[in-house]
């Protein structure tokens, strides 16, 4: 049972555009997200997080929109640049005895080009 | 530097081979896991630990096996039970009881022949 759900396994963009990257949740526990960007052969890296009890969490170029009622999230990037292009995970964690363990989507890979 | 080191970065076994994957960190975490990642699918949990010498299963613990000993270290061992081995195995740490993100690690990938 996939509880965190990237639908779109690519996305691409031209340098400059706004990139969304849209993730969807089922379990009403998680109250954690995490968005993650990942190259080839490497690991993750952390690029932003939302608790379940903002609904907007912005850093640089980066906003993740979280709407608890539909259990959906998005990353937007703004202006998107060709060093953004990478995989991208959304992840979720909820309280209680699973503390700190993130279930994360399929990702989605970002294109953008120049 | 702090940060977590995975070695070696490529391995090749013989099917029916145990084989042992390190993890070390030193950004002093108490937490530390280890995923796997399949092309196409996202990252999934094999273990975790929240402290020395405890740790528990995640979603497909099966064919692993782990131990933590150290607060640095937490190696994976893929044993001849797991009947799919070859994959990119990613460890991370976090400080434990935390909403901070987890740390990665560069990543094993590992090859049965």
């Amino acid at each position: 049972d996939q509880q965190v759900k990237q639908n779109s396994p690519s996305l691409s963009v031209q340098e400059g555009r706004i990139s969304i990257l849209n993730c969807d949740y089922t379990n009403s526990m998680f109250d954690y997200f995490l968005w993650y960007k990942k190259y080839p052969a490497e690991g993750p890296t952390f690029l932003i997080s939302i608790s379940s009890i903002k609904d907007k969490n912005e850093d640089g170029r980066f906003t993740v929109f979280l709407n608890k009622s539909a259990k959906h999230l998005s990353l937007h990037i703004v202006p998107s640049q060709p060093g953004d292009s990478a995989v991208y995970f959304c992840a979720a964690s909820g309280g209680g005895t699973s503390y700190g363990k993130l279930t994360f989507g399929q990702g989605t890979i970002l294109t953008v080009h120049p | 530097d702090g940060g977590i080191t995975q070695s070696p970065k490529y391995l090749f076994r013989k099917e029916g081979q145990n084989v042992t994957l390190s993890c070390e960190q030193n950004l002093n975490h108490d937490a530390m896991y280890w995923y796997r990642q399949d092309p196409g699918q996202g990252l999934r949990l094999i273990y975790y630990s929240q402290i020395v010498n405890d740790f528990q299963k995640g979603d497909i613990a099966e064919g692993y096996s782990v131990s933590r000993e150290k607060k640095e270290s937490f190696p994976l061992t893929v044993t001849s039970a797991q009947k799919n081995p070859t994959a990119f195995y990613l460890c991370a740490s976090s400080y434990s009881g935390s909403r901070d993100e987890q740390f990665f690690g560069p990543g094993t990938r590992l090859t049965v022949l």
